[in-house]
């Protein structure tokens, strides 16, 4: 059974970089893309950008400036970098497995985001 | 990047009835690569549909897809209490991957 397990910091301020990470467990890590999602509160979903094992990325034109997404094959992890938050960041923000070509079919637990001074 | 619009916003049925969601891009899909998710408040969003038409494992045989190209539709036979949530079709053929705005599914 896949388990995708997520952390990182709930509260920011203004201007701070967010930095998740996501744990995969279960399955092949090398055979897929992965992928962070987020979702504003009371709002839909938004793609933010995804990677596969050997580090190829693609993201979200409205974040690229801003996003770094990184992999970690050793630890079957994969984590979200996004610099310079504002308030319009604050979200829930979820890991997946899936992206290019492949459906998301595997959600970790989400992590609220909360940018506030 | 491909645009994709659901409708209706917001459908109001009673439980039983059948339930029919659309989801219309503003360019082909590639490959049929769309999916359908169903999100329930507080959780996180579950794929229900591949492919247009593929039911994800343990998925119930009263959701059923069809379309290609640039038109797509979710169907629920017979609304069961729980199949009340918010559904979301996504592309991910293209970059950058979208989803459509959501079709609320409640309770008439």
């Amino acid at each position: 059974q896949v388990q995708l397990q997520q952390w990182g910091a709930g509260l920011l301020k203004p201007s701070e970089t967010l930095s998740l990470t996501c744990t995969v467990y279960g399955g092949s890590f090398s055979a897929y893309y992965w992928s962070w999602i987020r979702q504003p509160p009371g709002k839909g979903l938004e793609w933010i950008g995804e990677i596969n094992h050997s580090g190829s990325t693609n993201y979200n034109p409205s974040l690229k400036s801003r996003v770094t997404i990184s992999v970690d094959t050793s630890r079957n992890q994969f984590s979200l970098r996004l610099s310079s938050v504002t308030a319009t960041d604050t979200a829930v923000y979820y890991c997946t497995r899936g992206g290019w070509g492949y459906k998301l079919d595997y959600w970790g637990q989400g992590t609220l985001v909360t940018v506030s001074s | 990047e491909i645009v994709l619009t659901q409708s209706p916003g917001t459908l109001s049925l009673s439980p039983g009835e059948r339930a029919t969601l659309s989801c219309r891009a503003s360019q082909s899909v590639s490959s049929s690569y769309l999916a359908w998710y169903q999100q329930k408040p507080g959780q996180a969003p579950r794929l229900l549909l591949y492919g247009a038409s593929s039911r994800a494992t343990g998925i119930p045989d009263r959701f059923s897809g069809s379309g290609s190209g640039t038109d797509f539709t979710l169907t629920i036979s017979r609304l069961e209490p729980e199949d009340f949530a918010v559904y979301y079709c996504q592309q991910y053929g293209s970059s950058p991957r979208t989803f459509g705005q959501g079709t609320k599914v409640e309770i008439k």
